[in-house]
């Protein structure tokens, strides 16, 4: 089955570390997305990438960097200039009809 | 800048009530997408309006896009408790390959 496949399901960063989210995927589709959602909130947008070897920030990209090598992948690395990461990151791509998002990673600071 | 909003944030019904939710974008749309997402669940896409007074229905889901194309609403007839979860809508920014989400409206089904 075509998909979003991000991992780990859950993660706990202690202060200071910086961790990397896993995002694959098989759809074939060129644009990426990486989003926030915190308790109760809507989404926001840290990273975007139209196409391989290009990304652009969007609106809460500090503390935060990507990487697009290869079309399938499109990694997040939370950094340890996050001051607040604690967070559920999503990661979708974009077709003309909508986002398909993958199943989420949930992060905690410990 | 631009702006999408949702009402009501969280709307408790008993089972088999009527649930609305209502967006409103502080510029025209060229299209509003709807998604859902479970609790603890994922955004997922429901459906896409494009034309100026478009009404859509997918069982007990009517989804309408206003006249101006700057407010939609999202409508769920005698609600279930698979109903449950929140609903956002979602707009082009001012940047073509981005979208703003509103903040979801929570939806509460009393068995």
């Amino acid at each position: 089955d075509g998909g979003i496949t991000q991992s780990p399901k859950y993660l706990f960063r202690k202060e200071g570390q910086n961790v990397t989210l896993s995002c694959e995927q098989n759809l074939n589709h060129d644009a990426m997305y990486w989003y926030r959602q915190d308790p109760g909130q809507g989404l926001r947008l840290i990273y975007y990438s139209q196409i391989v070897n290009d990304f652009q920030k969007g609106d809460i990209a500090e503390g935060y960097s990507v990487s697009r090598e290869k079309k399938e992948s499109f990694p997040l690395t939370v950094t340890s200039a996050q001051k607040n990461p604690t967070a559920f990151y999503l990661c979708a791509s974009r077709t003309q009809w909508g986002y398909t998002f993958g199943s989420g990673t949930r992060l905690t600071v410990v | 800048g631009q702006q999408v909003m949702q009402i009501p944030q969280y709307q408790h019904v008993q089972e088999g009530e009527d649930f609305t939710t209502y967006c409103n974008s502080s510029t025209t749309l060229s299209n509003i997408q709807w998604y859902k997402q479970r609790p603890g669940g994922h955004p997922v896409f429901l459906i896409q309006l494009v034309k100026s007074g478009e009404v859509k229905k997918q069982k007990r889901l009517t989804f309408q896009f206003g006249e101006a194309k700057k407010n939609s609403s999202l409508h769920i007839t005698a609600t279930q408790t698979t109903d449950v979860g929140t609903y956002f809508c979602a707009g082009p920014g001012t940047s073509y390959d981005k979208v703003i989400f509103g903040p979801g409206t929570s939806l509460s089904v009393i068995p």
